[in-house]
């Protein structure tokens, strides 16, 4: 256990549809890092989130959000989903990235 | 923008054999270099970490990895593996002097280790 808690583990839904993925950060850790990991791109950097402000976005799609609540809690939001959004979605916390992640287990998505 | 690479995709080796993963970065500025591991169903584990200082640096299980300012490279060495080393490696990189704010990967190198 990383300490990072990431639900649900597996998420299977239809095109179209929207999901929240959630994701609770490591005791102490005031920063939330969404990546998203497939086959074909790997991980790549969504968005950052910093004691309940966005600090910095990546190759997140508009159909994506986040949000950071004042527990520290986050939900990443994908919405009108394409099968292409299929992947793994990873939440990683930190004190500052200068010092690296702490990984969640991550949430498996698949859109059928 | 910044990008790491890993020629490496996927790396079969036997019990015993020596290891070397490669890892290239594009950033000329000062940055902090991370490898981490992901065993089979399982999240990402920091294995090792370089932010200055001595450029060989050791991490758990044995690991150890070498930053080579010049070549812009941190290269993951481990001198005899085990079965149970098979995982997908990945190599990041923090950029310590810029707005950029957060880690970027390689995409990845699957080592399998045949008994």
């Amino acid at each position: 256990d990383s300490g990072v808690t990431q639900t649900p583990k597996h998420l299977i839904t239809a095109t179209g549809q929207r999901v929240t993925l959630r994701c609770s950060p490591r005791s102490g850790d005031l920063s939330v890092y969404w990546y998203q990991q497939s086959l074909d791109q790997g991980l790549q950097f969504l968005i950052q989130y910093y004691n309940g402000e966005e600090r910095a976005k990546g190759n997140i799609l508009e159909r994506f959000s986040a949000q950071q609540f004042p527990d520290l809690h986050s939900e990443l939001n994908l919405s009108s989903l394409e099968l292409g959004d299929s992947a793994l979605y990873f939440c990683a916390s930190s004190v500052s990235a200068n010092y690296g992640y702490t990984f969640g287990s991550g949430t498996r998505l698949t859109v059928v | 923008a910044q990008s790491v690479s890993q020629h490496n995709h996927h790396v079969i080796l036997s019990e015993a054999a020596s290891l070397e993963l490669g890892c290239n970065y594009s950033y000329g500025g000062t940055v902090n270099l991370f490898w981490y591991v992901q065993y089979p169903g399982q999240h990402l584990q920091l294995l090792l970490k370089y932010f200055s200082g001595d450029p060989l640096v050791k991490g758990i299980k044995g690991f150890e990895a070498e930053f080579i300012k010049s070549k812009f490279s941190f290269n993951l060495r481990k001198p005899s593996v085990q079965w149970s080393d098979t995982a997908e490696y990945f190599c990041a990189v923090k950029e310590v002097d810029t707005g950029r704010r957060a880690l970027t990967f390689g995409s990845g190198t699957r080592l399998q280790v045949q008994p």
